[in-house]
């Protein structure tokens, strides 16, 4: 059949500012959440996790939360730069999976104007 | 220290053949899984081995196969090869020290092409 590509959610942000990117995770079981980001042509490389006894961790320029009530993660990027234009993805390990079996979103592409 | 590699990077295939894929994982890693990357489905889950045992395994078709050896090392086979198995091959290894997930470094993936 077609193959149809996935309609990747798209955020521009000037240099400098802050980003955010938003993930709607799919399990209310969901215990433990990471944010990767993958540049063009390379594999899917790690910024920053959470466990779901936390609403929020700060890392080096990055900052996530998580809504369990709603179950939203987001990312928060601050003072965005050119090298971090790329693919973010969140993704999400449901129990009762004792290993590394996570759920993958769609991704959110980032792109930084200078 | 080195990272995750993957061989080859990339290959062509012609439909009916298979596919060998290999993994080699950060040193002292004993997990190793398997992603599938396609524009239309996005990263999934293929399987996962630690210690040489299959502890995962998505949902994908028989003709989809892995194993671990004792030194981490992993390789994934593709046989009957279809189009729709044209991806980007991702390993993705792991520190654990028994049941539990940890942070998952991937290599840099096999592009696949079947014509």
């Amino acid at each position: 059949g077609e193959n149809v590509g996935l309609h990747l959610p798209t955020l521009s942000v000037q240099e400098g500012d802050n980003s955010i990117i938003n993930c709607a995770y799919s399990n209310s079981a969901s215990d433990y959440f990471i944010w990767y980001k993958q540049e063009s042509g390379k594999g899917p490389q790690f910024i920053i996790d959470i466990r779901s006894n936390m609403d929020k961790r700060q890392g080096q320029r990055v900052t996530v939360l998580l809504n369990k009530t709603v179950k939203h993660l987001s990312l928060q990027i601050a003072a965005t730069q050119p090298g971090d234009s790329a693919v973010y993805f969140c993704a999400e390990n449901i129990p009762p999976n004792t290993g590394n079996q996570f759920y993958f979103g769609t991704g959110t592409s980032l792109t930084v104007i200078p | 220290k080195a990272g995750v590699t993957q061989t080859p990077r990339y290959l062509i295939k012609t439909r009916g053949q298979q596919v060998t894929l290999s993994c080699s994982p950060i040193s002292g890693h004993r997990s190793v899984s398997w992603y599938q990357q396609t524009p239309g489905q996005g990263l999934q889950f293929l399987f996962e081995y630690f210690s040489e045992t299959q502890r995962n395994k998505g949902n994908f078709p028989g003709r989809f196969s892995g194993r671990q050896f004792s030194n981490s090392r992993s390789e994934m086979n593709v046989s009957t090869l279809e189009l729709g198995d044209s991806a980007l091959y991702l390993c993705a290894s792991s520190f654990l020290t028994g049941s539990g997930t940890g942070e998952l470094f991937f290599g840099e993936g096999s592009r696949l092409t079947v014509l």
